[in-house]
């Protein structure tokens, strides 16, 4: 039972480029969420997701951030326009249950790098 | 004041000893409580859930107090494998878990 799936491990875009990050969930699991670490920072939560559906978007950016989850296919988390500061780990996790009661499974993460 | 804080650490200790981390929380209503371990460079890894009556995993014991708004992490005979950040996780009212920053733990020979 393959757990929380992310690609591409590592990921280096020119300022200005767009960036996209993809997701697919442990088997059996239809929530979806993404979180951002900074070096030396803790896990900051970005957006909640169920297939089709963007249920909290409180910690996204307002601007060049976006995410959704489809019917098929993974979730994706697109950055336009990168810039340095978006240079850090996001973590996908999943669970199969709504809501912050159950704990989260974690991706091994995708590192964003800007030049 | 954050929702979620932990003493940032580091904490150095020898092999074999018992190390205690806490982890406060804000909201009064939160229902939901876990001890995730993150090793350098890698994802975070569910370590235990946190139980009203405490719970304890081999080494591991984790507590809750509901009064003073903390849960606590305590490792007994530490070993140089424990060596890691460890993060605590609470449910905040959000729909997703809120993490604090995380003590990084150094276990040394």
């Amino acid at each position: 039972n393959a757990g929380v799936m992310q690609n591409p491990r590592h990921l280096v875009r020119r300022r200005g480029q767009e960036a996209r990050l993809r997701c697919s969930p442990m088997k059996g699991h239809s929530h979806v969420y993404w979180y951002r670490q900074l070096p030396e920072e803790g896990l900051k939560f970005m957006v909640y997701l169920q297939k089709e559906n963007i249920i909290d978007e409180s910690g996204m950016p307002k601007e060049r951030f976006s995410a959704e989850f489809p019917k098929e296919g993974p979730s994706i988390l697109r950055i336009q326009q990168v810039v340095r500061g978006d240079s850090a780990a996001y973590f996908c996790a999943s669970s199969p249950v709504e809501g912050a009661n159950s704990p989260l499974h974690f991706g091994n993460g995708t590192r964003l790098t800007v030049t | 004041r954050k929702e979620v804080e932990q003493d940032p650490g580091p904490f150095n200790v020898p092999e074999g000893a018992t190390v205690a981390f806490n982890c406060t929380y804000s909201n009064s209503a939160s229902q939901s409580f876990f001890w995730y371990r993150q090793d350098c460079r890698k994802e975070p890894k569910l370590l235990m859930s946190v139980y009203s009556s405490g719970n304890e995993d081999g080494r591991f014991t984790a507590q809750l107090n509901r009064a003073s708004q903390y849960i606590s992490l305590l490792i007994r005979d530490s070993k140089l494998s424990d060596s890691a950040t460890y993060l605590c996780a609470v449910d905040t009212g959000r729909r997703a878990l809120t993490f604090g920053s995380g003590t990084r733990l150094q276990v040394q020979p």
